[in-house]
């Protein structure tokens, strides 16, 4: 059963333009992450979210900026693209004081 | 620095079969080795975890052996079903939460029947 959703499942879009990915979670969990997943599928934090503080901030470049209205939402923005963002985007969500994370099936970003 | 590795990168294996997958790490403080499913098109999920007091963890077809002194863990899978194709990632935190996560390069798993 799906519990955290994630639009849209694929992007494709041009060097430079600015992109934003949604995520929403119905777990009631109160932390929420954004992993990358290279093409080697290496799995890297980037940001986690938790009751609207940024707690782990990955050295990540500037041009990525997490948005949360809620605790149960957590958007990520792309600022003008790089090639080198092609990857999967996983959003995921936990209790923070728990171990196991529930992630979201991934938006596919494709710069070209 | 790849602080959990995993080997092999890919491993095919007949049905039926035990499919061994292999995991160490370096840092002494980790203490829980959560192992995570990925099938295509889907994000990881949760298959059994093991703390650093136990070695070994069973859950069905799928056991998590550890070596403590070693810093090595392994993951069995008996009797291999096609349907166990897939990513496993070993991963590893210390001190709790899923923030501290690390996780490894994954291993690509193939059952043929």
């Amino acid at each position: 059963e799906t519990a955290v959703f994630q639009t849209p499942n694929y992007h494709v879009t041009q060097v430079g333009n600015e992109v934003s990915f949604n995520c929403k979670q119905t777990l009631g969990h109160d932390t929420m992450y954004w992993y990358k997943q290279d093409s080697k599928k290496l799995l890297k934090i980037m940001f986690s979210y938790n009751n609207k503080q940024l707690i782990v901030n990955e050295t990540v470049p500037r041009r990525f900026s997490p948005q949360s209205s809620d605790k149960a939402h957590l958007n990520l923005r792309i600022k003008s693209v790089e090639p080198e963002d092609s990857a999967v985007y996983l959003c995921a969500s936990s209790l923070v004081s728990a171990e196991t994370l529930y992630f979201g099936s991934g938006t596919r970003l494709t710069v070209l | 620095q790849q602080q959990v590795r995993q080997s092999p990168q890919s491993l095919t294996v007949w049905e039926g079969e035990t499919a061994i997958l292999n995991c160490s790490y370096e840092n002494s403080a980790f203490d829980y080795f959560p192992w995570y499913q990925q099938f295509p098109g889907e994000g990881p999920a949760l298959l059994i975890a093991i703390r650093s007091v136990s070695d070994k963890k069973e859950d069905g077809r799928f056991t998590i052996f550890f070596n403590k002194r070693e810093k090595k863990l392994s993951l069995h899978i008996t009797d291999s079903q096609p349907g166990d194709s897939a990513t496993y990632f070993c991963a590893a935190s210390s001190q709790g939460g899923s923030a501290k996560l690390i996780f490894g390069e994954g291993t690509k798993l193939t059952v043929s029947s």
